[in-house]
């Protein structure tokens, strides 16, 4: 497909259980960026990957939280020990990051809503 | 920090009527501005943006000006139709070492027949 993609698109697990979420970018664009969505509230920023590295860790919530991205393609951001309060849609976006600064469009996957037990 | 600002929702409107959803933005430097939108049941799509200073975005009907006098970017359309319905949410990106972009806390938009 042409879209960003993540999987799964449902996740139902027991709270202190760890979860895995995937994002498949859009072929050849080089940022990718993981956002959560909590009910009612705004999209939250949890981080970013130039290519394989991710200059900006700051907006993961704890040290529960981590991802990585492999191959300057696909990324999965683990949470481990999951809390109530992890609950929410994670959305990945990724976008082509050209050299020049030009306001670039981030293209948003469907999201995994996870719903923690 | 930069941030974003923007109207509390939710907003119901009649078809036809006109639509305003206001957004206000700090930044510490020359940040773009978007619109973003998310139909039920569907991902966030881009719905425009504008790069710099008095650029007007605009798709389906929609549009935005960017001031920076005001640091507004205030979203109008001027006759909503039923499949307008959705969350609308104003992001500035403000590219740098961290590139992340911000986010509005969105507007839910219902219109009626």
């Amino acid at each position: 497909g042409a879209g960003v993609s993540q999987s799964p698109s449902n996740k139902v697990t027991e709270k202190g259980k760890d979860v895995e979420l995937r994002c498949d970018p859009i072929s050849g664009h080089t940022a990718l960026y993981w956002y959560r969505q909590s009910l009612g509230q705004g999209l939250e920023f949890l981080i970013y990957f130039q290519g394989n590295s991710a200059p900006d860790k700051s907006g993961l919530p704890s040290d529960r939280f981590s991802a990585e991205r492999t191959g300057g393609s696909v990324s999965t951001l683990t949470i481990q020990r999951t809390q109530q309060e992890d609950s929410a849609v994670y959305l990945c976006a990724s976008s082509f990051q050209g050299p020049q600064w030009s306001g670039e469009t981030q293209y948003f996957g469907p999201g995994t809503r996870l719903l923690v037990l | 920090g930069d941030s974003v600002t923007q109207m509390e929702g939710p907003v119901t409107l009649s078809e036809e009527a006109f639509l305003t959803i206001n957004c206000t933005y700090t930044a510490t430097g020359y940040p773009s501005l978007f619109w973003y939108v998310q139909y039920p049941g569907e991902g966030l799509q881009l719905l425009l943006k504008a790069t710099k200073a008095d650029d007007k975005g605009s798709n389906k009907g929609f549009e935005a000006t960017y001031r920076k006098e005001t640091t507004s970017f205030h979203l109008e359309k001027g006759s909503v139709q039923v499949s307008d319905s959705a969350v609308y949410f104003c992001a500035l990106h403000l590219r740098g070492d961290n590139n992340d972009m911000r986010f509005g806390a969105g507007t839910r938009l219902t219109v009626k027949p």
